[in-house]
């Protein structure tokens, strides 16, 4: 296994549009996140899923903003009538549990997303 | 929630120690990761330190925690080129894989 993968690493839309990005975990971690890094700032937390149980959500995740996991393996996250302020690097990570505790957060490259 | 500080920018010259500082607010922090961030990439998990400890070192690098202060220090040895980049802090209360918090960052400037 390579890692974590995201899909596309780039991406550059009109305002108003709708945009899907893709994740693919390491495969043998059952937890996946989705943070949102802007400009000269850390990662924000936006959601988690355990399996394809989506456990928490963070209130920066706008009714606009919907993430899935449907089968437990990769997950998408959508951005429906994109504004300009959605501009930013998306971050996906997994995790997985050695001897009933979870490991560290493995990181993905990133989706770079610019709204014009 | 948990607020985390860092110093925004860092500059050192090659071979000299770095120390890139953090401090955070939740006192039941256990588990205090540094990850580092390379321009267009990801974060890559560089060391953590469970709150029952004050010292960590591996390798090049050190880390420190004053659990008393919520001061947390990662000390990078002999400095190269290749470790300029930005560095984060996030705490977590336990390794139940929940949400990190993080940081503003650090960003590392080394200088031949």
């Amino acid at each position: 296994d390579t890692g974590v993968s995201q899909d596309p690493r780039h991406k550059i839309t009109k305002r108003g549009q709708n945009v899907t990005f893709r994740c693919d975990p390491i495969s043998e971690h059952n937890r996946l996140y989705w943070y949102r890094q802007t400009l000269g700032q850390g990662p924000e937390f936006l959601t988690y899923f355990q399996n394809e149980a989506q456990l928490e959500k963070s209130r920066l995740l706008s009714d606009r903003f919907s993430a899935e996991r449907p089968k437990g393996s990769f997950s998408t996250l959508e951005i429906q009538r994109t504004e300009q302020g959605d501009s930013a690097m998306y971050l996906c990570a997994s995790s997985g549990m050695t001897g009933g505790v979870y490991n560290e957060q493995f990181f993905g490259p990133g989706t770079r997303l610019t709204v014009l | 929630g948990e607020d985390v500080e860092q110093s925004l920018f860092l500059s050192v010259r090659e071979g000299d120690s770095s120390v890139i500082n953090c401090t955070y607010t939740d006192s039941s922090s256990t588990y205090l990761y540094w990850y580092k961030q390379e321009p267009g990439a990801g974060l890559q998990l560089l060391t953590y330190i469970f709150s029952n400890m004050d010292m960590k070192q591996d390798q090049r690098l050190t880390v420190l925690l004053n659990k008393k202060d919520k001061h947390l220090s990662l000390r990078i040895a002999d400095t190269q080129t290749g470790d300029s980049a930005i560095y984060f802090c996030a705490p977590s209360k336990d390794n139940a894989g929940n949400m990190l918090t993080f940081g503003g960052g650090t960003r590392l400037m080394v200088k031949p």
